[in-house]
């Protein structure tokens, strides 16, 4: 089966724009959760979507947002970007609380 | 704080040497421990968690709650099991996992 699919995979921005990324997840799977992962912070939680509900929001600003669609398929915004917003980020699914989660590619994004 | 602490950044060793990955961890409660493996240009995958109580591809981790640790051992390195190990454990309730800062493996022939 077709495992997380994550859109798109490379991204360059500019200071000041926004971005939208996508996640879909594995056929089956309700539950989506984002992590963004760069060299000096590692990877580190930003949302958990259940059934179109944002269950659980790590420590980022307002900036980054994120929803969850009744498709299971998940995107996050970054508005106003900076440069400290490049990063690999990941997203990963799993068909309930508890159970294994998989991950997808990520998107590279590249704040110039 | 939860926190997931991994103190080395890089192992060498030489094919059929034993590996231990060490990882401790800081959390208010009973944790679910887990560790996830990403080889060279391949996502980011489950190796083994806790609860199973499985060897996968030879590795085993067994949770020390006395000592909040979670170390991965594996008795004979293969060149293949080269890649980046994360330490992760989650909560209650949610799947958000905070992972430690990860362990490079190098296995040489």
């Amino acid at each position: 089966k077709a495992g997380v699919t994550q859109t798109p995979r490379y991204l360059i921005k500019t200071r000041g724009q926004q971005v939208t990324l996508s996640c879909s997840p594995i056929s089956g799977h309700r539950s989506v959760s984002w992590y963004q992962q760069t060299p000096g912070q590692g990877l580190q939680f930003l949302f958990e979507y259940f059934s179109e509900t944002q269950r659980n929001k790590g420590n980022f600003p307002g900036r980054f947002s994120g929803r969850q669609f009744s498709n299971s398929r998940s995107e996050m915004n970054v508005s106003t970007l900076e440069l400290g917003d490049s990063a690999l980020y990941l997203c990963a699914s799993t068909i309930n609380l508890g159970d294994e989660q998989f991950f997808g590619p990520g998107t590279r994004l590249t704040v110039l | 704080a939860q926190r997931v602490t991994q103190p080395e950044k890089l192992l060498s060793v030489f094919k059929g040497a034993p590996v231990e990955l060490k990882c401790n961890y800081s959390y208010s409660g009973s944790p679910e421990l887990f560790w996830y493996v990403q080889y060279s240009r391949q996502r980011l995958q489950l190796l083994l968690r806790h609860i199973s109580r499985e060897s996968i591809k030879g590795f085993t981790a067994d949770l020390n709650k006395g000592e909040t640790s979670f170390h991965l051992k594996k008795p004979f390195a293969q060149e293949e099991d080269s890649a980046m190990y994360y330490c992760a454990l989650s909560g209650h309730n949610t799947d958000k996992l905070i992972f430690g800062t990860g362990t490079r493996l190098q296995v040489f022939p």
